[in-house]
């Protein structure tokens, strides 16, 4: 099956940081999203982006599906940003299948 | 809003007793899954459901089983749960299977004592 992985697994930022989170995927995809899980275990849709670049506040995701990666764009990090980051593909229209995650911590 | 609604949000059980965790969509999507959660194993699909009556074995099926009678509730059956399916689970739903966007619900923490 498809393989997808993530980088960095861990990442501690101080508050007003940027960073940027990365997602490799084995296979061409149909469908590729990232969620947030927050620290209640809630699974936040971020974007939905199998190709281009979309915005949304101070994130930002990119999808080269020619190249097979994602990447997404946290800036001016705040505490509430913290939890853990999935990037999610399907590539045979029955599952998504996803990353291991990049947890995140902003520190104050 | 559109949302997807699982109920319980946590639950304690002991080995054996039938639980059924309930999951329903209001967004009237086609495709509708259940996925578990757990350490080190990441997010694995249970079952799948492409429409009404139509299921299928996602990775981890067993143990459990899910009906579609109709199309905005997919629940998820433990008919003797055991301790091995203590988990986070997720049910999620979108337009169709593929290249649409997929909306989870909030979680079921399910401890089988």
């Amino acid at each position: 099956g498809i393989q997808v992985e993530q980088s960095p697994p861990d990442l501690i930022l101080q508050e007003g940081a940027n960073s940027t989170l990365r997602c490799n995927f084995s296979d061409s995809v149909n469908n590729l999203q990232w969620f947030h899980q927050n620290p209640w275990g809630q699974l936040i849709n971020l974007f939905y982006i199998p190709s281009g670049t979309k915005q949304n506040g101070r994130l930002s995701a990119t999808t080269v599906a020619t190249e097979r990666y994602s990447l997404l764009y946290i800036s001016s990090s705040q505490t509430t940003d913290s939890g853990v980051y999935f990037c999610a593909v399907d590539g045979t229209a029955s599952k998504l299948t996803f990353g291991t995650g990049t947890r995140l911590q902003v520190t104050l | 809003e559109a949302q997807v609604t699982q109920n319980p949000r946590y639950l304690i059980t002991v080995t054996g007793k039938k639980l059924t965790v309930t999951c329903s969509q209001n967004m009237n999507h086609e495709y509708m899954s259940w996925y578990r959660q757990d350490p080190g194993l990441g997010l694995r699909q249970i079952y799948y459901s492409m429409n009404v009556e139509v299921t299928d074995k996602g990775d981890v099926p067993e143990g459990y089983k899910v009906s579609r009678k109709e199309k905005r509730n997919f629940p998820l059956i433990l008919e003797s749960p055991s301790p091995n399916q203590t988990s986070l689970y997720f049910c999620a739903s979108s337009l169709f299977a593929g290249n649409t966007e997929a909306f989870f619900g909030q979680g079921t923490r399910l401890t089988v004592v």
